[in-house]
């Protein structure tokens, strides 16, 4: 069946590093591919997605790109925060398809 | 704020017993999605409705059974619970059914079963 795999957590960083979160995925057709984002406490927020191949979705500064023939969907970020502390999923849904498919989840922590 | 609200935010109960979990959609969302996180399973997806109808099942367990009412809210119901079901429970929200719509999830309902 289809799944989603995410690199491990947590991810620590210092202010201003370079952010890569590795998300690879197994699906049968074309599914859409997202990001989720999880702050403490809180329900999850979509912060990007992408709907074909080598689409790239990007919002606040994060950036993915849809890569077919690597079923990845890597998540970016330049400089990161110490407000981007969270729990990011990545997740697909198969086209038309009413499942939403989540990796585990890796917690990002960003130190001051 | 997503404009999803779910009762209780939390819920303390004992093994057998039986709760019901209710989500409020985003003003005029007619789809609403029921997932499960747990730390051993991570968050599962549990059903989705659309404007009253079941659309998908996911890995939902047999003493777990969901509605969609004609106002569009929607409740979960837990019977016979285990230790294993204490988790956090999210009911999330979308304009339409399938595909790439956004999802808006609520902040969901903290289940502890003693």
């Amino acid at each position: 069946g289809d799944s989603v795999t995410q690199m491990e957590g947590p991810v620590t960083l210092s202010e201003e590093a370079f952010l890569t979160i590795n998300c690879t995925y197994t699906a049968t057709g074309y599914p859409s591919l997202f990001w989720y984002v999880q702050y403490p406490g809180e329900g999850l927020q979509l912060l990007l997605k992408a709907t074909k191949a080598d689409d790239k979705g990007s919002n606040k500064g994060f950036e993915a790109t849809y890569r077919k023939e690597t079923t990845s969907f890597h998540l970016e970020k330049g400089s990161v925060q110490v407000s981007d502390s969270a729990v990011y999923f990545c997740a697909l849904v198969q086209g038309g398809g009413f499942k939403t498919i989540f990796g585990a989840g890796t917690r990002l922590f960003v130190k001051a | 704020d997503s404009g999803v609200t779910q009762t209780p935010k939390h819920l303390i109960t004992a093994t057998g017993q039986r709760v019901t979990l209710r989500c409020s959609p985003r003003s005029g969302d007619l789809s609403v999605y029921w997932y499960q996180q747990s730390l051993d399973q991570g968050l599962q997806f549990l059903i989705h409705y659309y404007n009253g109808e079941e659309r998908a099942k996911g890995n939902i367990l047999e003493r777990f059974s969901a509605q969609q009412f004609p106002d569009l809210h929607s409740e979960l119901n837990l019977s016979s619970l285990e230790l294993g079901d204490s988790a956090l429970y999210f009911c999330a929200s979308s304009r339409t059914s399938g595909g790439a719509y956004e999802q808006f999830f609520g902040p969901g309902t903290r289940l502890t079963v003693l």
